[in-house]
């Protein structure tokens, strides 16, 4: 498909478990980034990609939380000993240096559920 | 820091009718991007329309429009035309220019439904 893939799409886990998030941006598009959407709210910046190398780490909650990108392509959203707290919707999202119009637009994926009982 | 608000959790329309979503802003960035997404029940954010903080005229996407405040710091979405489609969450962003500038910062969001 043309757009962002992100598997799973759902995944329930116990607490403590270990969980990996994938992403598969837009063919050619060297920006990729994770946000979190929590029920209610809108999406949170968590990290972001330029190439293989994580240019903005800072909105990663704490340390259970690490995301690599060894190609430059895919990326896997890595949660260790996760809690119920991190029970939400993980958004992937792509875009080429420059977006459409230059305005910077993202590409979403359709999310992967989070549910940690 | 960037902060959105979004005050309409819920908005209920006309099919055919128009409507304006509500979106206030605050940054002390002298340059900026508004944005608006579109998020169906299957969860992906669709990209609909966007302003930056110097352009002269306020944008227009098909139904979409924007109208933009900036003395009020405010950057409405106007729907002409409701369809049925339409009904979704819809969330106002802004993107600062320059260091920092590929972070969205999102509202809470405004639930869209559209009544035939």
């Amino acid at each position: 498909g043309a757009g962002v893939s992100q598997t799973p799409s759902n995944k329930v886990t116990e607490k403590g478990k270990y969980v990996e998030l994938r992403c598969d941006p837009i063919s050619g598009h060297t920006a990729l980034y994770w946000y979190r959407q929590s029920l209610g709210q809108g999406p949170e910046f968590l990290i972001y990609f330029q190439g293989t190398g994580a240019a903005d780490d800072s909105g990663l909650p704490n340390d259970r939380f690490f995301a690599v990108r060894p190609e430059g392509s895919v990326s896997t959203l890595k949660i260790q000993r996760t809690e119920r707290g991190d029970s939400a919707v993980y958004l992937c999202a792509s875009s080429p240096i420059t977006g459409e119009k230059n305005t910077g637009e993202l590409f979403f994926g359709e999310g992967s559920r989070l549910t940690v009982l | 820091a960037q902060k959105i608000t979004q005050t309409q959790p819920g908005m209920f329309v006309q099919e055919k009718e128009a409507v304006t979503l509500d979106c206030t802003y605050d940054t002390s960035d002298p340059s900026y991007g508004l944005f608006w997404y579109k998020q169906p029940s299957s969860g992906e954010m669709i990209f609909l329309i966007y302003q930056g903080s110097y352009d002269q005229q306020n944008a227009t996407e098909g139904r979409y429009s924007l109208n933009f405040q900036k003395a009020r710091k405010s950057a409405n979405l106007v729907i002409s035309a409701s369809q049925l489609g339409d009904s979704a969450m819809y969330f106002c962003a802004m993107r600062r220019s320059g260091a920092g500038s590929y972070q969205l910062t999102f509202g809470k969001g405004t639930k869209l439904s559209v009544i035939p």
